[in-house]
């Protein structure tokens, strides 16, 4: 089945880190750019960062400098390292396959929640 | 940054109804846009990408248009399955951005 499954969320305070997952199945990781992408509760989606099929990697202002996104072909995973995080990064975290056309979100997972509080 | 602007951010429309939402960007971005349609609790789900391409398995009722600056989603009828939150994306430079969404209630 072709799914992405994120993984790695939960409740940690101010200034701390966390790494999220995304494991790819059913069709071929390394082909594809991938994205995480943000939506706090009752909010509007937020795009958080891209990495291309050779780790290029880019970010908006938002979260440049603190969150890093990776990638491991050889497992089909993504990854998110989020540091110094901030109460305004509570959200649900999506993984999703850039397939359609450049910058199109063909693919999403259910997402895992991220809570930044003391 | 290139800022998206979707309007209106609620509308109220009834089964059957012809609809459309329009989202502009800061900056011209060629046919770089897709739409989602996004239900409570859920993953977002793609419906039309490069502007005006039909995603594989959303309903033909579904369409897009516009190129550089102005966009815009149309649903033909509505059916009862649309009512959600639609949101416009674009792609420019490696660089995404989000429309503020538009809810879509029934009448």
């Amino acid at each position: 089945e072709v799914q992405l499954v994120e993984s790695g969320g939960g409740l940690v305070q101010p200034g701390g880190s966390l790494r999220l997952s995304c494991a790819a199945s059913g069709f071929t990781f390394s082909s594809y750019d991938m994205h995480w992408v943000r939506q706090a509760t009752g909010k509007g989606l937020e795009w958080v960062s891209v990495i291309g099929t050779t780790g290029d990697s880019y970010y908006p202002g938002s979260v440049k400098g603190r969150f890093t996104i990776s990638r491991e072909n050889a497992k089909n995973s993504l990854y998110l390292q989020m540091n110094s995080l901030r109460a305004g990064d509570t959200a649900v975290y999506y993984c999703a396959r850039d397939g359609r056309a450049a910058g199109s979100f063909d693919l999403w997972g259910r997402g895992t929640l991220v809570t930044v509080s003391s | 940054d290139i800022q998206m602007t979707q309007s209106p951010s609620t509308l109220s429309a009834s089964v059957g109804d012809r609809v459309t939402i329009t989202c502009r960007a800061s900056q011209t971005i060629s046919h770089w846009l897709a739409w989602y349609q996004q239900k409570p609790g859920k993953a977002p789900k793609l419906l039309i990408y490069k502007a005006s391409t039909l995603e594989s398995g959303v309903p033909s009722r579904f369409s897009g248009s516009g190129s550089g600056t102005e966009f815009t989603l149309t649903i033909s009828s509505l059916q009862p399955d649309d009512f959600a939150t639609y949101y416009c994306q674009q792609y420019n430079n490696y660089l995404c951005t989000f429309g503020q969404g538009t809810k879509l209630e029934i009448k």
